[in-house]
């Protein structure tokens, strides 16, 4: 089982729908959950973390996390075709780990 | 921009030889990680400096070896280098605050992009 495991994508949405990511990873001892978006060739880039269970929200995103389930999610509201990357789901406990990405497509 | 900083930005090596890639954390931050990314995965953690000791390290062979310095820049060598090396090389920093388990969220470097041929 791996670490951290995300939907495989590719994701494909129109402009203005919700977009919705989803994360599962296997250390129940992990504290910390961060959500980082990487255009092709860039770096990652932080756009959410989440530290307690349920829901937080920043701007169009929102990030939900369940640590009984082990499940963590990110929503995108009112998706725009700036929006399209790959999204990483990073978990931490000691280190970070991050899932293989999935790939966002959001059509005009 | 993060502040984090990371040199060469591209590099081109053969097989056998080996590399130092540069990273400068952001200020004020005192932990730093190195993740390989190769084409179409995420980010692998290589490992973990903390206050210039090794506090953290993923599956990859002893060829991958590292330093943090006093000023928390930090350096990655990989000796021996192989073809499957060829990937991005991510430096992220940190701030973990004294006598607590909770960390903070962690912020990337540009990367290096290492091709061996």
């Amino acid at each position: 089982q791996k670490e951290v495991e995300q939907n495989s994508g590719p994701l494909s949405v129109p402009e203005g729908a919700i977009a919705s990511l989803n994360c599962t990873y296997s250390d129940r001892g992990s504290q910390s959950f961060f959500w980082y978006r990487q255009y092709s060739g860039k770096s990652p880039e932080l756009i959410m973390f989440i530290y307690s269970n349920g829901d937080k929200e920043d701007g169009r995103f929102t990030a939900q996390l369940n640590k009984a389930s082990q499940y963590v999610s990110l929503l995108i509201r009112d998706s725009q075709p700036s929006d399209s990357a790959t999204y990483l789901c990073a978990v931490n406990n000691n280190d970070m780990r991050f899932g293989a990405g999935t790939r966002l497509t959001v059509k005009p | 921009e993060t502040g984090v900083t990371q040199s060469p930005t591209h590099l081109i090596k053969t097989r056998g030889q080996q590399v130092t890639l540069r990273c400068s954390s952001q200020s004020g931050h005192n932990t730093v990680s190195w993740y390989q990314q190769a084409l179409g995965q995420g980010p692998q953690f290589i490992f973990q400096y903390y206050r210039e000791e090794e506090n953290g390290r993923g599956n990859f062979p002893p060829r991958f070896s590292g330093l943090q310095f006093p000023n928390y820049s930090s350096e990655l060598n990989v000796n021996a280098l192989e073809l499957d090396d060829s990937a991005l090389y991510l430096c992220a920093s940190r701030m973990i605050p004294s006598g607590r388990a909770k960390s903070y969220e962690q912020y990337f470097g540009p990367g290096t992009r290492l091709t061996v041929t």
